[in-house]
């Protein structure tokens, strides 16, 4: 169980132009979900955090107009990249959280590799 | 502030042997989490273990072993005969209560050798 899908796997895109990457959890539903970023060799960053039905929650330094969050669904969060140019390229990789009244468990997506030519 | 600290950078092994991968937190919390992570060439993070700070005993799982020390902060985790697919970057984290944030290490990789 706890599966979490994210889509597309890789990404490449020409500078201008807007990315869209999905992540779904597939077998539970999730209030709470969180985008990271990844630099080669490095550890993840996170970007924001995601709550169903409302706005997204983003880290300090993280523009909030580039980087366009939608929760719409428990089972679904959009990370947008809008007008993508060179240093946007990244590895960014969604959790999804399971909750329960024990723990609080992140899953983790198989990422999404952006490449902005 | 929450720090984690995975001073091992790369870790070389022969099949076989054992492993162990050293995960030092700071917090002021009384209240936290740690987790380990992989992350497996494909790319996706692989959920291990979560522990709480109330809980100190050693858990084991298979081949995996965590060491959680209070005393030290420390969480190590010790891969016991290591095969070719333990190959992976290990994150430890920590999150604090009250909040859902995961703070990562810096991230070991970990190159078993057959």
């Amino acid at each position: 169980g706890a599966v979490v899908s994210q889509h597309p796997s890789r990404v490449i895109c020409k500078s201008g132009t807007s990315v869209k990457i999905e992540c779904r959890s597939l077998d539970f539903q999730a209030t709470t979900m969180f985008w990271y970023r990844q630099f080669p060799k490095q550890s993840l960053m996170l970007m924001a955090t995601s709550n169903e039905g409302s706005k997204a929650t983003y880290e300090q330094g993280v523009e909030k107009d580039k980087f366009l969050i939608n929760h719409a669904s428990l089972t679904l969060s959009t990370l947008t990249v809008t007008s993508a140019h060179p240093e946007d390229s990244s590895f960014y990789i969604c959790s999804a959280q399971l909750t329960s009244a024990t723990k609080n468990i992140q899953y983790f997506g198989a990422g999404t590799r952006l490449s902005v030519l | 502030a929450q720090k984690v600290t995975q001073a091992q950078t790369e870790i070389s092994v022969v099949e076989k042997e054992d492993v162990t991968l050293d995960c030092v937190y700071e917090t002021r919390d009384t209240t936290y989490y740690l987790f380990w992570y992989k992350q497996p060439p494909s790319g996706e993070l692989v959920f291990l273990i979560r522990r709480n700070s109330f809980d100190e005993q050693n858990e084991i799982s298979g081949r995996y072993s965590w060491n959680f020390q209070k005393s030290t902060s420390s969480f190590n985790f010790t891969i016991t005969a290591s095969q070719v697919v333990d190959s992976a970057v290990y994150f430890c984290a920590l999150s604090e209560a009250g909040t859902d944030k995961l703070i990562f290490g810096t991230g070991t990789r970990l190159q078993v050798f057959p």
